[in-house]
Protein backbone atom coordinates (compact mmCIF):
# COMPACT_ATOMS: atom_id res chain seq x y z
CA UNK A 1 0.00 0.00 0.00
CA UNK A 2 0.96 3.66 -0.76
CA UNK A 3 2.84 4.54 2.40
CA UNK A 4 5.29 7.31 3.84
CA UNK A 5 7.32 7.25 7.13
CA UNK A 6 9.24 10.09 8.27
CA UNK A 7 12.05 9.97 10.84
CA UNK A 8 14.84 11.81 11.97
CA UNK A 9 12.90 13.88 14.91
CA UNK A 10 14.03 14.96 18.14
CA UNK A 11 15.32 17.50 20.74
CA UNK A 12 17.79 19.85 19.51
CA UNK A 13 18.97 23.39 21.16
CA UNK A 14 18.07 26.51 19.54
CA UNK A 15 20.87 27.21 16.25
CA UNK A 16 21.56 23.42 15.58
CA UNK A 17 20.80 21.54 13.07
CA UNK A 18 18.71 18.23 12.15
CA UNK A 19 17.89 16.20 9.19
CA UNK A 20 14.09 14.61 8.58
CA UNK A 21 14.06 11.93 6.44
CA UNK A 22 11.00 10.14 4.44
CA UNK A 23 10.71 7.09 3.24
CA UNK A 24 8.27 6.43 0.53
CA UNK A 25 6.93 2.77 -0.57
CA UNK A 26 4.13 1.84 -2.82
CA UNK A 27 3.85 3.84 -5.52
CA UNK A 28 6.72 5.00 -7.83
CA UNK A 29 8.44 7.75 -5.85
CA UNK A 30 10.13 9.50 -8.46
CA UNK A 31 6.86 10.12 -10.24
CA UNK A 32 5.37 12.60 -7.73
CA UNK A 33 6.25 16.10 -6.43
CA UNK A 34 7.04 16.13 -2.44
CA UNK A 35 6.27 18.61 0.33
CA UNK A 36 7.03 18.79 3.78
CA UNK A 37 4.11 20.60 5.87
CA UNK A 38 4.60 21.16 9.45
CA UNK A 39 2.46 21.49 12.84
CA UNK A 40 3.34 23.25 16.23
CA UNK A 41 1.73 22.03 18.96
CA UNK A 42 -2.15 23.16 19.50
CA UNK A 43 -1.69 25.18 16.22
CA UNK A 44 -2.63 24.61 12.10
CA UNK A 45 -1.17 23.35 9.44
CA UNK A 46 1.98 25.54 7.69
CA UNK A 47 3.01 24.49 4.31
CA UNK A 48 7.07 24.39 4.72
CA UNK A 49 8.61 23.27 1.06
CA UNK A 50 7.74 21.39 -1.86
CA UNK A 51 10.30 19.50 -4.60
CA UNK A 52 9.49 18.21 -8.02
CA UNK A 53 9.93 14.84 -9.07
CA UNK A 54 13.54 15.48 -10.20
CA UNK A 55 14.71 17.55 -7.43
CA UNK A 56 14.92 20.71 -10.68
CA UNK A 57 12.61 23.00 -8.44
CA UNK A 58 12.24 24.37 -5.16
CA UNK A 59 9.65 26.32 -3.63
CA UNK A 60 10.07 27.19 0.25
CA UNK A 61 8.16 28.69 2.68
CA UNK A 62 9.52 32.44 3.96
CA UNK A 63 9.40 31.45 7.30
CA UNK A 64 11.97 28.54 6.39
CA UNK A 65 13.83 30.14 3.50
CA UNK A 66 17.43 30.09 4.03
CA UNK A 67 17.53 28.13 6.81
CA UNK A 68 15.90 24.56 5.58
CA UNK A 69 16.56 22.77 2.19
CA UNK A 70 14.27 19.92 1.08
CA UNK A 71 16.19 17.55 -1.21
CA UNK A 72 15.48 14.07 -2.33
CA UNK A 73 16.89 10.29 -3.71
CA UNK A 74 14.44 8.53 -6.01
CA UNK A 75 17.43 5.70 -5.95
CA UNK A 76 16.58 5.10 -2.23
CA UNK A 77 12.63 6.42 -2.98
CA UNK A 78 13.54 9.03 0.13
CA UNK A 79 12.75 13.09 0.69
CA UNK A 80 14.79 15.16 2.91
CA UNK A 81 14.57 18.38 4.55
CA UNK A 82 17.77 19.51 6.47
CA UNK A 83 17.06 21.96 8.85
CA UNK A 84 19.67 24.82 10.00
CA UNK A 85 19.73 27.32 12.65
CA UNK A 86 16.94 25.92 14.33
CA UNK A 87 14.36 28.49 16.28
CA UNK A 88 12.05 27.82 18.78
CA UNK A 89 9.12 28.46 16.56
CA UNK A 90 9.90 25.04 14.18
CA UNK A 91 8.90 23.16 17.18
CA UNK A 92 6.07 21.04 15.22
CA UNK A 93 5.41 18.15 13.75
CA UNK A 94 6.83 17.25 10.64
CA UNK A 95 4.89 15.88 7.83
CA UNK A 96 5.65 14.67 4.41
CA UNK A 97 2.74 14.53 2.03
CA UNK A 98 2.81 13.13 -2.16
CA UNK A 99 1.90 15.75 -4.67
CA UNK A 100 -0.60 14.27 -6.78
CA UNK A 101 1.89 16.06 -9.83
CA UNK A 102 5.24 15.53 -10.57
CA UNK A 103 5.96 18.92 -11.83
CA UNK A 104 5.17 21.90 -9.28
CA UNK A 105 1.97 23.41 -10.78
CA UNK A 106 -0.58 25.24 -8.81
CA UNK A 107 -3.99 23.54 -9.79
CA UNK A 108 -2.19 20.11 -7.61
CA UNK A 109 -2.90 18.64 -4.27
CA UNK A 110 -1.17 16.59 -1.48
CA UNK A 111 -3.12 13.67 -1.50
CA UNK A 112 -0.75 11.13 0.48
CA UNK A 113 0.16 11.47 4.09
CA UNK A 114 2.53 10.66 6.60
CA UNK A 115 2.09 9.94 10.32
CA UNK A 116 4.47 12.94 11.06
CA UNK A 117 7.84 13.43 13.30
CA UNK A 118 8.23 15.24 16.38
CA UNK A 119 10.92 18.11 16.17
CA UNK A 120 11.20 19.74 19.69
CA UNK A 121 13.57 23.16 19.86
CA UNK A 122 14.37 23.77 23.10
CA UNK A 123 17.24 24.56 25.41
CA UNK B 1 -1.78 35.28 10.71
CA UNK B 2 -3.20 32.88 8.13
CA UNK B 3 -3.39 34.31 4.05
CA UNK B 4 -6.43 32.46 4.28
CA UNK B 5 -9.03 32.93 6.53
CA UNK B 6 -11.76 30.26 8.02
CA UNK B 7 -13.50 30.66 11.01
CA UNK B 8 -11.92 29.30 14.50
CA UNK B 9 -14.94 26.95 15.31
CA UNK B 10 -18.15 25.35 13.82
CA UNK B 11 -20.76 23.26 15.02
CA UNK B 12 -23.81 21.22 14.26
CA UNK B 13 -26.42 18.13 15.41
CA UNK B 14 -26.60 15.07 13.95
CA UNK B 15 -28.17 14.81 10.86
CA UNK B 16 -27.43 18.72 10.19
CA UNK B 17 -25.73 20.01 6.82
CA UNK B 18 -23.22 23.05 8.13
CA UNK B 19 -20.88 24.88 6.12
CA UNK B 20 -17.36 26.37 6.46
CA UNK B 21 -16.01 29.66 4.68
CA UNK B 22 -12.64 29.85 3.23
CA UNK B 23 -11.69 33.36 2.52
CA UNK B 24 -8.85 34.66 0.12
CA UNK B 25 -7.63 37.12 -2.01
CA UNK B 26 -7.30 37.45 -5.58
CA UNK B 27 -3.80 36.38 -5.91
CA UNK B 28 -4.70 33.30 -3.57
CA UNK B 29 -7.89 31.81 -3.91
CA UNK B 30 -9.20 34.51 -6.80
CA UNK B 31 -6.27 32.84 -8.85
CA UNK B 32 -6.01 28.79 -7.99
CA UNK B 33 -8.44 26.15 -6.80
CA UNK B 34 -8.86 24.87 -3.29
CA UNK B 35 -8.39 21.66 -1.53
CA UNK B 36 -9.67 20.85 1.53
CA UNK B 37 -8.18 18.52 4.04
CA UNK B 38 -9.95 17.12 7.44
CA UNK B 39 -7.57 16.04 10.54
CA UNK B 40 -9.44 13.94 12.98
CA UNK B 41 -8.05 13.96 15.96
CA UNK B 42 -4.30 12.72 17.27
CA UNK B 43 -3.75 11.94 13.39
CA UNK B 44 -2.31 13.48 10.08
CA UNK B 45 -4.32 15.52 7.61
CA UNK B 46 -6.47 13.99 5.05
CA UNK B 47 -7.28 14.89 1.49
CA UNK B 48 -11.59 15.83 1.61
CA UNK B 49 -12.04 17.97 -1.57
CA UNK B 50 -9.31 19.15 -4.12
CA UNK B 51 -9.95 21.31 -7.45
CA UNK B 52 -12.04 23.39 -5.51
CA UNK B 53 -15.36 20.77 -5.22
CA UNK B 54 -13.55 17.12 -6.24
CA UNK B 55 -14.13 14.33 -3.99
CA UNK B 56 -11.67 12.01 -3.90
CA UNK B 57 -12.62 7.84 -4.45
CA UNK B 58 -14.20 7.00 -0.95
CA UNK B 59 -14.98 9.81 0.57
CA UNK B 60 -18.75 10.22 1.08
CA UNK B 61 -20.93 12.07 -0.96
CA UNK B 62 -22.11 14.13 2.53
CA UNK B 63 -18.90 16.27 1.46
CA UNK B 64 -19.02 18.59 -1.13
CA UNK B 65 -16.66 22.54 -1.92
CA UNK B 66 -17.88 25.11 -4.01
CA UNK B 67 -15.34 28.21 -4.52
CA UNK B 68 -16.88 31.78 -5.76
CA UNK B 69 -14.60 34.69 -6.62
CA UNK B 70 -11.94 34.93 -3.39
CA UNK B 71 -14.09 32.47 -1.28
CA UNK B 72 -14.76 28.65 -0.83
CA UNK B 73 -16.92 26.55 1.04
CA UNK B 74 -16.49 22.95 2.61
CA UNK B 75 -20.20 21.69 2.72
CA UNK B 76 -21.08 18.79 5.21
CA UNK B 77 -24.67 17.10 5.10
CA UNK B 78 -26.13 14.68 7.48
CA UNK B 79 -23.48 15.61 10.09
CA UNK B 80 -22.12 12.32 12.12
CA UNK B 81 -20.23 12.34 15.11
CA UNK B 82 -17.32 11.15 13.08
CA UNK B 83 -17.13 14.17 11.44
CA UNK B 84 -15.59 16.17 13.89
CA UNK B 85 -12.21 16.94 13.26
CA UNK B 86 -10.56 19.92 12.14
CA UNK B 87 -11.25 21.49 8.34
CA UNK B 88 -8.44 23.06 6.32
CA UNK B 89 -8.06 24.99 2.92
CA UNK B 90 -5.29 25.04 0.85
CA UNK B 91 -4.48 27.09 -2.27
CA UNK B 92 -1.33 28.41 -3.84
CA UNK B 93 -0.61 31.82 -3.13
CA UNK B 94 0.81 33.60 -6.25
CA UNK B 95 2.48 36.71 -4.40
CA UNK B 96 4.27 34.33 -2.54
CA UNK B 97 5.39 31.18 -4.90
CA UNK B 98 4.47 28.94 -2.16
CA UNK B 99 1.06 26.63 -0.40
CA UNK B 100 -0.76 27.97 1.99
CA UNK B 101 -2.99 27.14 4.42
CA UNK B 102 -6.13 28.26 6.40
CA UNK B 103 -6.09 28.49 10.18
CA UNK B 104 -8.09 25.83 10.39
CA UNK B 105 -11.71 24.91 11.64
CA UNK B 106 -13.01 22.81 14.92
CA UNK B 107 -15.92 21.35 13.75
CA UNK B 108 -18.22 20.00 16.52
CA UNK B 109 -20.98 17.58 16.55
CA UNK B 110 -23.22 18.76 19.22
Amino acid sequence: QVQLVESGGGVVQPGRSLRLSCAASGFTFSRHAMHWVRQAPGKGLEWVAIISHDGSNKYYADSVKGRFTISRDNSKNTLYVQMNSLKTEDTAVYYCARDVRDIVVVASYMDVWGKGTTVTVSS
Amino acid sequence: QSVLTQPPSASGTPGQRVTISCSGSSTSIGSNTVNWYQQLPGTAPKLLIYSSNERPSGVPDRFSGSKSGTSASLAISGLQSEDEADYYCATWEDSLNGWVFGGGTKLTVL
